[in-house]
């Protein structure tokens, strides 16, 4: 069982159109970062949220921690093809620990033109 | 900044083979993690050094595995004797504040056991 839950696992939507996938976990998180991997390449950090109910925005991606700091969500407004990629998210648990960073098993994302 | 510099990008050998995988961490990092990524079971750590010295093994799978970190601006994982469950993509990261802090990924290895 994944600490984390990223759902839909593949998304394949049209140019124009908005999305929103989704990151949860009964456990509580210090902080979420998320990833964004493209085809033969390594994840790349779009953003960290640290803050329970912080919305952070990036041009045109939305990105919000639930209030109880166990659940995130990434809203893409008019995806572009350039949208297409792997989406990661991964946490750091509130309890220590030496492995602290976790990651999602990912949302595949298609945008076709 | 050159990134995080990983060699080679692709790697086939027969079962049996030994296998050594590099890593260049991004400088002034001084946490270096090795990850390795299928489709099963996603992104896995390896492994994780602070300042050259192992600090979590315990996501290695056996004993074929093994990784060293000789100086601040190199790391090696090495799979001795490799076998064909072992092929999948592994990504070397290196980070300023430790393990849950954001991470600099190079672009992998991928590696074919057959």
């Amino acid at each position: 069982t994944q600490l984390l839950e990223q759902s839909p696992q593949f998304l394949s939507i049209q140019e124009g159109e908005n999305l929103t996938v989704y990151c949860n976990s009964s456990s509580v998180f210090s902080s979420l970062q998320w990833y964004r991997q493209e085809p033969g390449e390594g994840p790349v950090l779009l953003v960290t949220v640290v803050t329970g109910g912080e919305v952070k925005k990036l041009k045109r991606l939305t990105f919000q921690f639930g209030d109880a700091r166990k659940d995130s969500s990434l809203h893409i407004t008019a995806a572009q093809p350039g949208d297409t990629g792997l989406y990661l998210c991964a946490g750091t648990l509130s309890s220590g620990s030496a492995r602290q960073l976790t990651f999602g098993s990912g949302t595949q994302l298609t945008v076709l033109p | 900044d050159a990134g995080v510099i990983q060699s080679p990008r692709h790697e086939v050998t027969e079962m049996g083979q030994e296998v050594t995988l590099r890593c260049k961490p991004i400088s002034g990092h001084d946490y270096l993690f090795w990850y390795r990524q299928t489709m099963m079971r996603g992104l896995e750590l390896l492994i994780y050094f602070n300042n050259n010295v192992p600090i979590d093994d315990s996501g290695m799978p056996e004993d074929r595995f093994s990784a060293k970190m000789p100086n601040a601006s190199f790391s090696t994982l090495k799979i001795q004797p490799s076998e064909p469950r072992d092929s999948a993509v592994y990504f070397c990261a290196s980070s300023f504040n430790g393990p849950g802090s954001p991470l600099h990924f190079g672009n992998g290895t991928r590696l074919t056991v057959t």
